[in-house]
């Protein structure tokens, strides 16, 4: 079956940096997104990845590797309002999007 | 621009009343999708429209349908509520198909009892 594995809740120091992981087992790839949820919020885009490597984006990084079906983002000089869930999906091969349960990331002043 | 809406905000419904679930974009996206999201569960795809005039069922289809009649509206129907249908249920639209971004209405928060 397909899934993707996201740790379910992490905490982290205001200023700090944090890798958040993600792991997929999918019927092909892609693309591969991360996206912010807030509490009692729609989930917004943050970053898109389909090769592998790094992409930034300001605090935000994404990381791809599709032999090992690992990403992460990485979020940089953390600030109060980067406490949200934040969503790993994977495209598979008959264009589904694929969704993970989400990482709540909880940050400490 | 209003992007993508949906209404009503939240709902309490009595069980085995049908219900219908509005979404609205005015984007000229051909994409959009329903989801239901839960505790634990992260979303779920219910049922999606790659284009006007076609639907698909996602992963949990039972209980639900839609109608794509023109590309900017894409209401969900519940025809007999049930209490496991209790969610918050949010539309999608995106330009084409799952690769590109997927862009969310607000939500809406259903109870049935």
């Amino acid at each position: 079956g397909q899934n993707i594995d996201q740790p379910t809740e992490m905490t982290a120091t205001e200023g700090a940096i944090v890798q958040i992981n993600c792991t997929y087992q999918t019927s092909g790839f892609n693309g591969l997104f991360w996206y912010q949820q807030h509490a009692g919020e729609a989930p917004t885009f943050l970053s898109y990845n389909v090769l592998d490597g790094l992409e930034e984006k300001g605090r935000f990084s994404s990381f791809l590797s599709r032999s090992k079906g690992y990403s992460y983002l990485l979020l940089k000089e953390l600030q109060m309002k980067d406490s949200a869930s934040y969503l790993c999906a994977v495209t598979d091969s008959n264009y589904q999007l694929i969704w993970g349960a989400g990482t709540k990331l909880i940050i400490k002043p | 621009i209003a992007g993508i809406t949906q209404a009503p905000t939240s709902q309490i419904l009595a069980a085995g009343r049908r219900m219908t679930l509005r979404c609205t974009q005015d984007m000229r996206h051909n994409a959009m999708y329903w989801y239901r999201q839960d505790l634990g569960l992260g979303l779920r795809l219910i049922h999606y429209s790659n284009t006007a005039g076609t639907t698909g069922k996602g992963e949990v289809p039972d209980g639900y349908s839609v109608s794509r009649a023109n590309t900017d509206d894409f209401p969900l129907t519940l025809a007999s509520a049930v209490p496991s249908q209790t969610s918050v249920y949010f539309c999608a639209s995106s330009d084409s198909d799952s690769t590109d971004t997927q862009y969310f209405g607000p939500g809406t928060r259903l109870t049935v009892l």
